[in-house]
C-alpha cells in the first residue's frame, strides 16, 4: 500500500505559469519535506515542516512555497516556473527529524 | 556545502559479486543513512547507522562506520541484476537538522 502519494507523477507547465504539486501520506508522519532532484545530481532539500512549523532552507528561491493544511497533505508551489526549475521533485516524511523518511515515487516536472 | 561525498561515482560488477561503496563526511554526525534510488523513482531508506554504532547488517547489506575518519561504507554480497540503482549516503548533523545528501554511486549489476 502506498505509504506516501505525489500527484501527479509528470507536470507540465508554461513559463511563468503557477504550478501546484501535491503529497500526501498515510504514516501520520510529523515531518514532510520537498526535495529538487536534477539529472544525476543528489536530492536538494527546499524545505520543511515539523507539524505546522516551517522550516526553508537558505538557499532556496522565493519563487518556491509550501503549504501544509493538515498532517496528511503538504503542497509544494511555483509561483513562476523557469526553465531551470525543471526536475523531479521528491516529497518524504518521517516521524523525526532523526529518523529514516520516506520517499513518494516523485512528481517530474517540465517546463516548456 | 555537500556533506557526504560517495566513492566511486559509478561502479560495474557482475551478477554474484560484491560491491562496496563509500561515503566521506566532514562534520560530527547524529547519524548516517543509506537510500537507494532506481532510474526515476523515488528513494528508499536502506539502513541507518548511529554515531555510536559501528557496524549494521540488513540481509545482503553491510554498513559499517568509522567516525574517527569520518566515513562510512555500504557492502552488498551476491549482487543481482535487481540491484542496479544509485545509492546516496546522507548524513544527519548533531542538532535537529534534516539530512543533507551525497551525489551518490550509480552501480550497475551486468547479468
Amino acid at each position: 500500500d502506498a505509504m506516501v502519494i505525489q500527484n501527479p507523477r509528470y507536470q507540465v507547465t508554461q513559463f511563468g505559469k503557477p504550478v501546484t504539486l501535491s503529497c500526501s501520506q498515510t504514516l501520520n508522519h510529523n515531518v514532510m519535506y520537498w526535495y529538487q532532484q536534477k539529472s544525476s545530481q543528489a536530492p536538494k532539500l527546499l524545505f520543511h515542516y515539523y507539524d505546522k512549523d516551517f522550516n526553508n532552507e537558505a538557499d532556496t528561491p522565493d519563487n518556491f512555497q509550501s503549504r501544509r493544511p493538515n498532517t496528511s497533505f503538504c503542497f509544494l508551489d511555483i509561483r513562476s516556473p523557469g526553465l531551470g526549475d525543471a526536475a523531479m521533485y521528491l516529497c518524504a516524511t518521517s516521524s523525526e527529524l532523526d529518523y529514516e523518511q520516506y520517499f513518494g515515487p516523485g512528481t517530474r516536472l517540465t517546463v516548456t | 556545502s555537500q556533506q557526504g561525498e560517495e566513492d566511486p561515482q559509478a561502479l560495474s560488477i557482475q551478477e554474484g559479486e560484491n560491491a562496496t561503496m563509500n561515503c566521506s563526511y566532514k562534520t560530527s554526525i547524529n547519524n548516517l543513512q543509506w537510500y537507494r534510488q532506481n532510474s526515476g523513482r523515488g528513494l528508499v531508506h536502506l539502513i541507518l547507522i548511529r554515531s555510536n554504532e559501528r557496524e549494521k547488517h540488513s540481509g545482503r547489506l553491510r554498513v559499517t562506520l568509522d567516525t574517527s575518519k569520518k566515513s562510512s561504507s555500504l557492502l552488498i554480497t551476491a549482487s543481482r541484476a535487481a540491484d542496479t540503482a544509485s545509492y546516496f549516503c546522507a548524513t544527519l548533523l548533531s542538532g535537529n537538522t534534516p539530512l543533507v545528501f551525497g551525489k551518490g554511486t550509480r552501480l550497475s549489476v551486468i547479468a
